[in-house]
């Protein structure tokens, strides 16, 4: 299996550009997740779907955040419009049912 | 609410043992352990569900006491590969699913 896949690797924007980060988990894995990760805050929980369904969104920072699971091998992550202060490494994780995450190579988001 | 990591940072040289804290204020269904080499996304090593286990991976082993909601990672013979951040995720014991809520992180070093 090629593991969770997202892209792009690195994204540069300009503050109040739109971006949309995508990921596709592991094929047969039924729970989703988004984090993003900075020195200041670490690991934060934005997402979590189940069977393409969004249980939990209380992390997403704000209404400029959305997130979208059409089906279970593709998931968007998009922030419109970005600000400086979105800049970090978003990374997708997969896992089936209860068990450990995979997770995906992470975006770079740098916001100027 | 985050679990609370301890040490922050450790510095071993090769085959010495470490051992890594993880304390939560909830009450919790499952432990997870990964590690994340700089510029990587986490590696999943381990779970512990309740129930008091103990888990090993080669020199790398875990326990999870659930009376106390705590769980301790122990390296021994640590190796210079051991090196990177080390992450607890604690999924509390409800019935929304399987989202972790990361520690800080701790960071080790393993020198020559």
């Amino acid at each position: 299996d090629a593991g969770v896949i997202q892209s792009p690797r690195h994204e540069v924007t300009e503050m109040g550009q739109e971006v949309t980060l995508r990921c596709k988990p592991i094929s047969g894995h039924n729970s989703l997740f988004w984090y993003r990760q900075t020195m200041m805050r670490g690991l934060e929980l934005l997402i979590y779907f189940n069977n393409n369904v969004p249980i939990d969104d209380s992390g997403m920072p704000e209404d400029r955040f959305s997130a979208k699971m059409p089906n279970a091998s593709f998931s968007t992550l998009k922030i419109q419009p970005s600000e400086p202060r979105d800049s970090a490494v978003y990374f997708c994780a997969s896992a089936r049912d209860r068990g450990g995450y995979t997770f995906g190579s992470g975006t770079r988001l740098t916001v100027v | 609410q985050q679990p609370v990591q301890s040490p922050q940072a450790v510095i071993l040289r090769e085959g010495e043992d470490a051992v890594i804290n993880c304390s939560s204020s909830k009450a919790l269904y499952s432990v997870h352990w990964y590690r994340q080499k700089h510029g990587e996304a986490p590696v999943f090593l381990m779970i512990l569900l309740k129930g008091g286990e103990q888990k090993g991976h080669e020199k790398i082993s875990a326990s999870f006491n659930e009376k106390k909601q705590q769980s301790s990672l122990y390296l021994t013979a640590s190796q210079l590969s051991y090196s990177g951040t080390y992450f607890c995720g604690t999924e509390i014991n409800n019935n929304a699913g399987n989202m972790l809520t990361f520690g800080g992180g701790t960071r080790l070093m393993v020198k020559p």
